[in-house]
């Protein structure tokens, strides 16, 4: 059964500061990993998809990279700005669409 | 577009009663999910429609859940009779089914809270 891990559960930095958000699974045979944003009491966007023979991705200040004989996924948030403040999560599709999300990671970018 | 729908946004029912959630997809999608978020359990798939059919439900708690897509542009998902352990914010998603492309959007959500 596919688990997904991220680590930390919380972080607090303060503004401009670049950060690193960490993703782990248990079964390397995945389709994809996406990355979403979720705010207080709202749904989740989706911020990046990596396909499985992709090695990472690029929107803007954020970079997320793959690994999958590793099974790890890391989210890079370069320049953090207070607006950045939310829970990232991430999910792999371990076929036929099925999505195992991680427990997120709430973000705090300190002004 | 104007995203995926849900409604209502919140709902309070009392134990026992049947609450119907509904959600209207991104035009053109192919696939639908519903989803399921608890402080404890994180979000965990229901069940998933492809073509608007049933592909996989094997995340449907119990046979108190329902849900049924009768067309491309319309999903239900049905709790009767409804329990306290049922509240949580359920999320409808959707996306459309590519050989290399599988992203998925989500709805705002509904609150539910059974009392």
């Amino acid at each position: 059964k596919q688990e997904v891990t991220q680590i930390p559960a919380a972080l607090s930095v303060p503004e401009g500061e670049n950060l690193v958000l960490n993703c782990s699974f248990t079964d390397s045979a995945i389709y994809n990993l996406q990355w979403f944003r979720q705010d207080p009491g709202k749904g989740l966007t989706s911020l990046l998809l990596i396909q499985s023979s992709q090695r990472e991705q690029t929107s803007g200040r954020l970079n997320a990279s793959l690994d999958k004989s590793s099974g790890r996924s890391t989210l890079y948030i370069a320049a953090s700005q207070p607006g950045d403040s939310a829970t990232y999560l991430c999910a792999v599709s371990t076929g036929a669409q099925k999505l195992v999300f991680g427990q997120g990671t709430r973000l705090t970018i300190n002004p | 577009d104007a995203g995926v729908i849900q409604s209502p946004r919140h709902e309070v029912t009392e134990m026992g009663q049947e609450v119907t959630l509904r959600c209207k997809p991104i035009s053109g999608h192919n696939s639908l999910f519903w989803y399921r978020q608890t402080m404890m359990r994180g979000l965990e798939l229901l069940i998933y429609f492809n073509n608007n059919v049933p592909i996989d439900d094997s995340g449907m708690p119990e046979d108190r859940f329902s849900a049924k897509m009768p067309n491309a542009s319309f999903s239900t998902l049905k709790i009767q009779p409804s329990e306290p352990r049922d509240s949580a914010v359920y999320f409808c998603a959707s996306s459309l089914e590519l050989i290399d492309s599988y992203e998925q959007y989500f709805g705002p959500g509904t609150r539910l809270t059974v009392t």
